[in-house]
């Protein structure tokens, strides 16, 4: 089945620790995008990528870093810098921003990630 | 910059009757995207509807529907023959596109609860 899967469901860390959240799709996009979810929040933007070995800072990048050296994959690493990284994660992918017809963005299940 | 309100926190219906979920957003954009996405509380973000501002006809999704009045900058959902399913988190989103990346602005979300 195509889709955007997410591992893990849920992660701890300890504090001081970085963390990796995984993000895979088969849906041959070639945008894909990270947010982050707090409660009574809608997402925000973390990073984002167009195309592969390129990725932008979104709105909250600070204490964040991507890599996307596949299509297919979008890991986000949840560093010691960042300051309050209990969240959930989500991530998405959509088809070519830059070929100028827009998609829609579809989401992955999430990773709850917790900092003990 | 844009901005997506959603005024109403929290809303409940009976099964089978008709619930409206109202969004307003503040841009100065004349082509732009609106989505209506629902999050159960398995947490995946999925998506119900799209509208994009040039079109003048209001999108529908079987029982899901949108009232967009592009002038008074609202877009409301409208739930008809509510389910037990439809319970979940709402969020209105918007989109400008054609910048260097298509960027999802969200509201806080509207929790909806269905009663049988």
């Amino acid at each position: 089945d195509g889709g955007i899967t997410q591992s893990p469901k849920y992660l701890f860390r300890k504090e001081g620790q970085n963390v990796t959240l995984s993000c895979e799709q088969n849906l041959n996009h070639d945008a894909m995008y990270w947010y982050r979810q707090d409660p009574g929040q809608g997402l925000r933007l973390i990073y984002y990528s167009q195309i592969v070995n390129d990725f932008q800072k979104g709105d909250i990048a600070e204490g964040y870093s991507v890599s996307r050296e596949k299509k297919e994959s979008f890991p986000l690493t949840v560093t010691s810098a960042q300051k309050n990284p209990t969240a959930f994660y989500l991530c998405a992918s959509s088809i070519d921003p830059l070929a100028g017809d827009t998609d829609t963005q579809y989401f992955g299940p999430g990773t709850r990630l917790t900092v003990l | 910059a844009q901005t997506v309100t959603q005024s109403q926190p929290e809303m409940s219906v009976q099964e089978a009757e008709t619930v409206t979920l109202s969004c307003t957003y503040d841009t100065s954009e004349s082509n732009y995207y609106l989505f209506w996405y629902k999050q159960p509380p398995s947490r995946q973000m999925i998506l119900v509807i799209r509208q994009e501002a040039y079109k003048q006809q209001n999108a529908t999704e079987n029982r899901f529907s949108v009232n967009f009045q592009k002038a008074a900058k609202s877009f409301s959902l409208k739930i008809s023959d509510s389910q037990l399913g439809d319970t979940a988190m709402y969020f209105c989103a918007f989109m400008k596109p054609f910048l260097n990346t298509d960027k999802l602005i969200f509201g806080t979300g509207t929790r909806l609860q269905v009663f049988p």
